[in-house]
């Protein structure tokens, strides 16, 4: 079936350090959202992407919606350990019998 | 503007047994949409209710099922309940109808244990 895989899995990086999660779909998503989620607390709405070739900023997050509407990434500059928590994308597939489906998930820890 | 909330927070089942969980959306919001969401699985979809219409459907069993009041408000019924029911049930709400072409808000989820 349809699904959206997200990489890396886990990442550990040093506060200070850089961060990028991978998000890849098996067919054309109409559009994509990020979400993150702190340990123990439930997801919150970062950002939605539309069109192919997006690219949105908001501070040290940069997101961007690959050409074919089949992938995304977002990309943390200069890690704070605020941004401890999971990066879910999420996207419609525009077939099959999954409609709305979330990625696996990065799960990002920040050492001080 | 008072968030999500989901009702009740923590709840624990015995196998066969039936639950239901309750979620009030943001006011103005007419959107309500539930997930599952288990370590081994990740977030998974259940279904979207619009103006008190099922709009969409995950791929659940028939034991999963829901509703959508006149005020917005959403509950979820799950009969007969497993073991690997066993998870947080969040529900989010957002402005419109159209999964992932609005906003969504999320509610703190209840934790469900089936023992």
């Amino acid at each position: 079936g349809q699904q959206v895989m997200q990489i890396p899995q886990y990442q550990h990086v040093q506060e200070g350090e850089d961060f990028t999660t991978y998000c890849n779909s098996s067919t054309t998503l109409s559009n994509i959202q990020w979400y993150k989620q702190r340990p123990g607390g439930h997801p919150v709405f970062l950002i939605q992407l539309v069109k192919s070739g997006e690219v949105k900023k908001q501070k040290r997050l940069t997101f961007q919606f690959g050409e074919a509407k089949k992938n995304s990434s977002l990309h943390i500059t200069a890690t704070q350990t605020t941004d401890v928590g999971t990066y879910f994308c999420a996207g419609p597939i525009t077939s099959g019998t999954y409609k709305y489906i979330f990625g696996t998930g990065t799960r990002l820890k920040v050492l001080a | 503007k008072a968030g999500v909330t989901q009702t009740p927070r923590y709840l624990i089942k015995t196998r066969g047994q039936q639950v239901t969980l309750s979620c009030s959306p943001i006011s103005g919001h007419r959107s309500v949409s539930w997930y599952q969401q288990t370590p081994g699985q990740g977030l998974q979809f259940l279904f979207e209710y619009f103006s008190e219409t099922q709009r969409n459907k995950g791929n659940f069993p028939g034991r999963f099922s829901g509703r959508q009041f006149s005020n917005s408000r959403s509950e979820m019924n799950v009969s007969t309940l497993e073991l690997g029911d066993s998870a947080l049930y969040l529900c989010a709400s957002s402005w419109g109808a159209g999964f992932l072409s609005y906003e969504q808000y999320f509610g703190p989820g209840t934790r469900l244990t089936v023992t």
